[in-house]
């Protein structure tokens, strides 16, 4: 069975501070890997995807993720923090395109 | 290109009233259909899916109910609603593929009063 972790419910950093958003999963075969952006009382926007090939993936609104096999990792960063990255992120899982297991959510808060 | 609708966007019932939400997309054909839950500050939670006209998957057992009458069309539905029915409801659909990502629609905030 997958699984999905986001370490944090909760990341407050500094406008212009490095944003780092961790995720780990668990999975038997080669997942495909997903992180979602969520504004309040809206849908979820995909913000990058992995599924094969190179294991740096660079997404929408200056945001990356690197995929690390060998720790179950897909932590997503950004070089520097936007007021307007505030909002809930959540990372997911699919082996097979069918069934999407989500991560909790981790709530990114931007200080001014 | 592609879109999905959900209706009504907010919506206010009584304990014990009926409730249909639905949800159509545009642009694709013989999509998987997925209905989540969101219960304040929490996260996704899978009701239900749906991969053509008439089959649907529950992943929780619970007082709701889905259906998909039309390929590009998927309801939810509950004769009673209960207080614990309050929450986000989002649809989302994915094209028959491995590797592709799910669209979300703008969701539907339900508070059962």
């Amino acid at each position: 069975a997958q699984s999905v972790t986001q370490l944090g419910s909760h990341v407050s950093v500094s406008e212009g501070a490095l944003v780092l958003l961790r995720c780990n999963y668990s999975s038997s075969v080669p997942p495909y890997l997903f992180w979602y952006v969520q504004y309040p009382n809206q849908g979820l926007q995909l913000l990058l995807k992995y599924t094969t090939g190179a294991t740096l993936v660079k997404g929408i609104n200056g945001f990356e993720a690197e995929f690390k096999k060998s720790e179950t990792s897909f932590h997503l960063t950004k070089p520097s923090a936007h007021m307007s990255d505030a909002a809930e992120y959540f990372c997911a899982v699919t082996q097979y395109g069918q069934n999407f297991v989500f991560g909790p959510g981790t709530r990114l808060s931007v200080l001014p | 290109s592609q879109t999905i609708h959900q209706w009504p966007a907010t919506l206010v019932q009584p304990v014990g009233s009926p409730l249909s939400l639905e949800c159509t997309v545009e642009g694709t054909s013989n999509p998987n259909l997925y209905w989540y839950r969101q219960a304040a500050g929490r996260g996704l939670q899978l009701l239900f899916y749906s991969v053509g006209i008439g089959q649907i998957s529950s992943e929780v057992p619970q007082n709701l109910s889905a259906s998909r009458p039309q390929d590009r069309q998927f309801i939810l539905s509950s004769k009673k609603l209960l207080l614990s029915d309050s929450g986000f409801y989002l649809c989302a659909w994915t094209r028959l593929a491995v590797n592709n990502e799910q669209f979300f629609g703008p969701g539907t905030r339900l508070t059962v009063l």
